[in-house]
């Protein structure tokens, strides 16, 4: 099993520009979720999903977008960089959303705005 | 407001023992859970404690009092793989993670 996987583990873009962060887990896992890690910061969740079709915001949602259409792919989508989006962006996902579950983790993707 | 305190940074030696400690405020409460960070990989779950006490596993063990608002990490015998940082996250009355900063922890030969 490959667990979850993100792509591209490393992006440059310009202010303005727009690009999609891929995520996808094999666990049949119900609840994905996207993750930003600032130096100095606790992870801070962005967007989060409880099944397919089913999203909702999380504490940093401005600026970002996802959606599901299936069990497996949830991808974050970046509108109209901004510097401030400087981030180390992770995917997590759990296996259900009830409770207070295990969140298996991406590797990570590191994204610098310019 | 919802806060998990946690220390920076903590240095000990390989072979040692270390104490990583972490508060928390939360709206309601549903457990807290320990996550390991190598630098530049992702979280990986080390434990979960939702009754006081201490649970053990192996080398690591994790505590906790729910009366104090507080938990703690223990190390033993450290290890130069055991670098990285820790993080602590509270689990809110809506099953939501509030997650501290984390402590990175520098383990010296």
């Amino acid at each position: 099993n490959a667990g979850v996987t993100q792509t591209p583990k490393f992006q440059v873009l310009k202010t303005g520009q727009s690009m999609t962060l891929q995520c996808a887990q094999d666990m049949n896992h119900e609840y994905m979720s996207w993750y930003r890690q600032d130096p100095g910061m606790g992870l801070r969740l962005i967007h989060y999903s409880v099944g397919a079709g089913i999203t909702d915001q999380g504490e940093v949602p401005n600026g970002y977008n996802v959606s599901r259409s299936t069990t497996e792919d949830f991808p974050l989508r970046l509108l109209s960089a901004a510097p401030s989006q400087t981030s180390v962006y992770f995917c997590a996902s759990s296996p259900r959303v009830s409770g207070a579950n295990v969140l298996t983790f991406g590797a990570g993707s590191r994204l610098t705005v310019l | 407001g919802q806060n998990i305190d946690q220390p920076t940074e903590m240095t000990a030696t390989e072979g040692a023992i270390v104490q990583i400690n972490c508060t928390y405020q939360t709206s309601g409460f549903n457990g807290l859970f320990w996550y390991q960070q190598h630098a530049g990989e992702a979280p990986t779950f080390l434990s979960y404690n939702v009754l006081d006490g201490l649970e053990e596993k192996g080398r690591f063990s994790s505590f906790l009092s729910r009366s104090k608002g507080y938990s703690y990490l223990l190390l033993k015998e450290l290890q130069m793989k055991d670098s990285a940082s820790y993080l602590c996250a509270g689990v809110d009355s809506n099953y939501q993670l509030i997650w501290g900063a984390g402590t990175k922890l520098i383990i010296k030969p």
